[in-house]
């Protein structure tokens, strides 16, 4: 079962990038990492996903060095509305002993 | 496409008192899964399930009970509600085991 450690919290400003590093030394080989966004009364929001190296969609990169032990979310240029928390977690799948655990989220707070 | 749907949005209970949560997703998903989530701490998985038919315990299943007779609905049961029940509870689903999950926006739970 793979434990994630995250920053439990950070700031930040409008406009700058904001990194987000999540440890997990006991990654397992079919683990996939997957950051998600919380903001208050909803629920968690997909961001992005990945293996291994280096993912980037429309909203964020992930980056994971080639050990897998720990993995960074990249926000260019946040916003006000970036304010959230933000959780990484680490499985593949329910069943067979594997179960999706999340840590205990980082909160960002994006200022002006 | 509506996604993932909890009902109600929120409850009150007096102790001892019993209820169902409500979850249905409309994406045809294998995968289905409760969780609790508490002020300051992270998501805290109750039950899930890996396919109609199939369901096993998380990390906090006590005084929770779930069945999964079709591969929309996963309803979620407390038999005797008590205090330390009071929380927000989320439903989430994916497609498989390595897909992200899709989040419901939740259910405020009071037990009084």
């Amino acid at each position: 079962l793979a434990k994630t450690t995250q920053p439990i919290s950070m700031d930040s400003y409008e406009g700058q990038e904001v990194n987000i590093t999540c440890s997990h030394n006991n990654i397992a080989t079919n683990d996939y990492i997957t950051w998600y966004q919380q903001f208050p009364s909803q629920g968690p929001r997909f961001i992005i996903q990945g293996y291994k190296t280096k993912v980037t969609n429309e909203v964020a990169s992930l980056f994971i060095p080639a050990d897998r032990k720990s993995s960074t979310l990249s926000l260019p240029r946040v916003s006000l509305s970036d304010t959230a928390v933000y959780y990484c977690l680490v499985g593949v799948y329910y069943g067979d002993g594997n179960k999706l655990v999340f840590g205990a989220g980082t909160i960002l707070r994006v200022k002006s | 496409n509506a996604g993932v749907t909890q009902t109600p949005k929120f409850q009150v209970l007096k102790t001892g008192q019993s209820m169902t949560l409500q979850c249905a997703q409309d994406m045809n998903h294998e995968y289905m899964s409760w969780y609790r989530q508490d002020p300051g701490m992270g998501l805290r998985l109750i039950h899930y399930s890996v396919g109609a038919g199939i369901t096993d315990q998380g990390e906090v299943p006590n005084g929770y009970n779930v069945s999964r007779s079709t591969t929309e609905d996963f309803p979620l049961r407390l038999l005797l509600a008590a205090p330390s029940q009071t929380s927000v509870y989320f439903c989430a689903s994916s497609y498989r085991g390595n897909s992200p999950l899709h989040f419901g926006n939740g259910t405020r739970l009071t037990v009084t």
